[in-house]
């Protein structure tokens, strides 16, 4: 089993909808949980981090369900913009002996708005 | 100027051929990465260093080896190419000490690189 997975899609949904991805992970004790975004031939940018309590960012709110292991991303009023490859990514402990971390990142799911 | 960047941008070689990715940073950042993706596959962990004399495998390490000759600096090699290491690479940073942006990987531009 893929330590993050993540829906490949695509998803492609009108402008002004409202589409939610899910992203699982495997490792309970991870910590830190991110969404990138990535357009095209270039390179991945935080697009927003997920805490315990989850949070907001204008059209965009990130939510973490630890009990379940999954974190979420909802996009609402969605704009042609928005189309990209999302990336979920999760903050994984390198030993339980070491507080050294590494990131593991899904593969991605791919959003596309239609006018 | 771009605070992460990558040389070259874009290589096509032949198998066999070493072949050195060379990443550089003005951030600061004390931790390093290189990556590959691949259509469906995402992004995947080659090596990482957490600092100079700090190098550590990835997920994928085999057929690469990584030099961490300064802070700045962060080179990857493919010491004989073979047609499955056609991918684009990434090069990344992340500044654990910082307050803001824990864990936040900074994305240099990537160089995509075929072996023909």
């Amino acid at each position: 089993r893929k330590e993050v997975e993540q829906d490949p899609g695509p998803f492609n949904v009108p402008e002004g909808a409202t589409v939610a991805f899910n992203c699982t992970y495997s490792n309970s004790a991870s910590q830190s949980f991110f969404w990138y975004r990535q357009d095209c031939r270039k390179e991945p940018k935080l697009l927003m981090s997920v805490y315990s309590s989850g949070n907001e960012d204008g059209r965009f709110t990130a939510q973490l369900n630890r009990a379940s292991q999954y974190i979420s991303l909802l996009i609402r009023d969605s704009k042609l913009s928005d189309s990209a490859t999302y990336l979920c990514a999760v903050n994984v402990q390198r030993s339980p002996y070491s507080s050294a971390s590494k990131i593991i990142f899904g593969s991605g799911t791919r959003l596309s708005i239609r006018p | 100027d771009a605070d992460v960047t990558q040389t070259p941008r874009n290589r096509i070689t032949k198998t066999g051929k070493r072949i050195m990715l060379e990443c550089s940073q003005t951030k600061g950042h004390d931790r390093m990465y290189w990556y590959r993706q691949d259509p469906g596959l995402g992004l995947r962990l080659i090596y990482y260093s957490f600092d100079v004399k700090d190098i550590n495998k990835g997920e994928i390490s085999d057929g690469y080896s990584v030099s961490r000759q300064a802070q700045a600096k962060f080179s990857l090699s493919l010491e004989s190419a073979i047609p499955n290491q056609t991918a684009l690479y990434f090069c990344a940073t992340s500044d654990p000490r910082s307050r803001t942006s824990y864990n936040e990987q900074f994305f240099g531009p990537g160089t995509r690189l075929t072996v023909l």
